[in-house]
């Protein structure tokens, strides 16, 4: 049990498009979603907790008219990254809380921007 | 913001032997987790350690954790080449969030 997707799990878009990141939770209902991303080599930093049916919260230094979240359903969160830039490029994970505060990770997400 | 640090950020050893891994953190937490990732994977939870609790076990893997010294370790006996990933300390803290460590890639050697 407590499976969590991404989808896709690798993208790659040209410079100034936009890309949508799903993540779903499978066999569990997820009140609290939590995006994260991860540089080559380096430790998973928070960019933002998405709660269903509400605003998301942004870390510090993460803009939030950048990377879109929505969190429409019990079991979807959705990452939109806005005019991607190479710099943009990384890994892209979320995680998914059973509601007992315990994360569920998903697959990850590369995206490569050109 | 991260708060855990990972030491050492490497370490190679042949199979069978044991890996040693400690994580550092600075504020106080709810508890403390372990994480494996294997390369371009997502994490795979292993372990978690609550802030009361000093030492944990779990099958080849045991963790100890001292709050005095905002310090835990994990440990990984009778390596398998199958353990070769990078492992991540994440500490839990009053709002719920994660923050993870630098990290420490294992490479276990046949």
């Amino acid at each position: 049990g407590a499976v969590v997707s991404q989808h896709p799990s690798r993208v790659i878009c040209k410079s100034g498009t936009s890309v949508k990141i799903e993540c779903r939770s499978l066999d569990f209902q997820a009140t609290t979603m939590f995006w994260y991303r991860q540089f080559p080599k380096q430790s998973l930093m928070l960019m933002a907790t998405s709660n269903e049916g509400s605003k998301a919260t942004y870390e510090q230094g993460v803009e939030k008219d950048k990377f879109l979240i929505n969190h429409a359903s019990l079991t979807l969160s959705t990452l939109t990254v806005t005019s991607a830039h190479p710099e943009d490029s990384s890994f892209y994970i979320c995680s998914a809380d059973t509601g007992a505060r315990e994360q569920y990770f998903g697959p990850g997400t590369r995206l490569t921007v050109t | 913001s991260q708060q855990g640090e990972e030491d050492p950020q490497a370490l190679s050893i042949q199979e069978g032997e044991n890996a040693t891994m400690n994580c550092s953190y600075k504020t106080s937490i709810n508890n403390l987790q372990w994480y494996r990732q294997n390369s371009g994977r997502g994490l795979v939870h292993l372990i978690l350690i609550r802030s009361n609790e000093r030492e944990k076990h779990s099958g080849r893997l045991r963790v100890t954790l001292d709050t005095s010294k905002k310090s835990s370790s994990l440990l990984i006996t009778a390596s398998r080449a199958a353990d070769t990933a990078s492992y991540f300390c994440a500490t839990e803290t009053n709002d719920y969030k994660l923050s993870f460590g630098a990290g420490t890639t294992v490479t276990v050697r046949a």
